[in-house]
């Protein structure tokens, strides 16, 4: 069970679009609309904002957003503000397992 | 509002069992899935496993020779068992509530983490 296979870190300007990428295989990603993500900031708890890949929980602004095609999901935040700056995990459901992705430290410039 | 609180020593020594306790409060913990996982200074999450009221478990292939959760919903706790810990171990301990959202579960309601160091 490996961890799925994020970007290191991504950056972009308020008000921009970043997108973070989530590579699995067809026993986790693939196989399964059970793709979610949680936020991290630093010295926090993870805070879920998607899951079933696209759908947002109650409270989560609209522009985060979620897609998947074939093996890799993604997490697209439109509009970025100053408060984006996080750290990102994939989770993925992986036959009543569930696997994350290694993070992605999002940088707001 | 479901709140969880982790427990436990903060210290363990090597080749001993990490033994952690979450309480949860707010609400009652029968009839849930209830989760453990982990994050290493500077790395990122990795999930032990997960535990229902019921008693079934599941837990991370990698993990799961030394792993236990268990449950007492006498005082709505569920606890986390790791042996033979090792400096690989040390790690912020989440504990989490899995809610069902339709499709499957997801961990929605997290604890603020505790930190465990595996030292001599």
């Amino acid at each position: 069970q490996s961890a799925l296979t994020q970007p290191r870190s991504v950056s972009g300007s308020p008000g921009q679009s970043v997108t973070i990428s989530c590579t699995g295989t067809s026993s986790d990603v693939g196989g399964y609309n059970y793709v979610s993500w949680y936020q991290q900031h630093p010295g926090k708890a993870p805070k879920l904002m998607i899951y079933d890949v696209t759908k947002r929980p109650s409270g989560v602004p609209d522009r985060f957003s979620g897609s998947k095609s074939g093996n890799t999901a993604s997490l697209t935040i439109s509009g970025l503000q100053a408060e984006d700056e996080a750290d990102y995990y994939c989770c993925s459901y992986a036959g009543s397992y569930r696997v994350f992705g290694g993070g992605t430290k999002l940088t707001v410039l | 509002q479901v709140q969880l609180q982790e427990s436990g020593p903060g210290l363990v020594k090597p080749s001993e069992t990490l033994s952690l306790t979450c309480t949860v409060s707010g609400g009652s913990i029968s009839s849930d899935y209830w989760s453990w996982i982990r994050q290493p200074p500077g790395k990122g999450l990795e999930w032990i496993g997960y535990i229902h009221t019921s008693g079934s478990t599941n837990y991370n292939p990698s993990l799961k020779s030394r792993v236990t959760i268990s449950v007492d919903t006498s005082k709505n706790q569920f606890s986390l068992k790791l042996s033979s810990v090792t400096a690989a171990d040390t790690a912020v301990y989440y504990c989490a509530r899995l809610t069902n959202y339709g499709g499957t579960y997801y961990m929605d309601v997290w604890g603020k983490g505790t930190t465990v160091t595996v030292s001599s």
